[in-house]
């Protein structure tokens, strides 16, 4: 069936550099995609979104990029902080629909 | 402060002991919909509302029911738990209009870990 999945369940990368987390989707009728945090013992919160009209989107530190050709989604995160580490879900879903599909989230570890 | 409230937080209970997690929110938001999320499957949906009296099943209704009589709030209701149902549940709301999600940022609360032994 239609899935969101990431290439990686973990991600270590050191403080002050740069991350990517990627996704990889397969409803080709997506046109709406989300990147959430979640911290431990919180709920999800939104980062940063991007509509199938478009293949990047910034924000403070984020971007975001969509490859629709491949089905594929990343959020980039500059100049990581120890604030940063999280899991980080991908979300997608169409116009019409009435929910969102996540992603199995990816655990992204800042080390010193 | 615009926020989504869950409670209880935490709930051990026994299998069969029927029980409520209320959920709350004060945005004056249409939609809201209740996620379990389990190590390796990430957040799947249970149950969602477009607006009062307005429910639908998500992927994983079995085993739960919803109500909205009133906007802000959204229960759920475990009528017989059973220890599958062990999962970390959150409730979350967004601005809609009509059926098209017009704000797809959702507004998560903080969690309700239940336990069923």
């Amino acid at each position: 069936g239609e899935s969101v999945g990431l290439h990686l369940p973990t991600l270590s990368v050191q403080e002050g550099d740069n991350s990517i987390i990627n996704c990889a989707y397969s409803n080709s009728a997506s046109d709406y995609f989300i990147w959430y945090k979640q911290e431990s013992g919180k709920g999800p919160q939104f980062i940063i979104d991007i509509r199938s009209n478009m293949d990047k989107r910034q924000g403070q530190r984020v971007t975001v990029l969509l490859n629709k050709t491949v089905k594929h989604l990343s959020l980039q995160i500059a100049a990581t902080q120890p604030g940063d580490s999280a899991v980080y879900f991908c979300a997608e879903t169409e116009q019409g629909a009435q929910k969102l599909v996540f992603g199995q989230g990816t655990r992204l570890t800042i080390n010193p | 402060e615009a926020q989504v409230t869950q409670n209880p937080r935490y709930l051990i209970t026994v299998t069969g002991k029927k029980l409520t997690v209320t959920c709350s929110q004060n945005m004056n938001h249409e939609y809201m919909s209740w996620y379990r999320q389990d190590p390796g499957l990430g957040l799947r949906q249970i149950y969602y509302s477009m607006n009062v009296e307005v429910t639908d099943k998500g992927d994983v209704p079995e085993g739960y029911k919803v109500s909205r009589k009133e906007k802000r709030n959204f229960p759920l209701i475990l009528e017989s738990p059973s220890p599958n149902q062990t999962s970390l549940y959150f409730c979350a709301s967004s601005l809609s209009s009509g059926s098209l999600i017009r704000s797809y940022e959702q507004y998560f609360g903080p969690g309700t870990r239940l336990t069923v032994t």
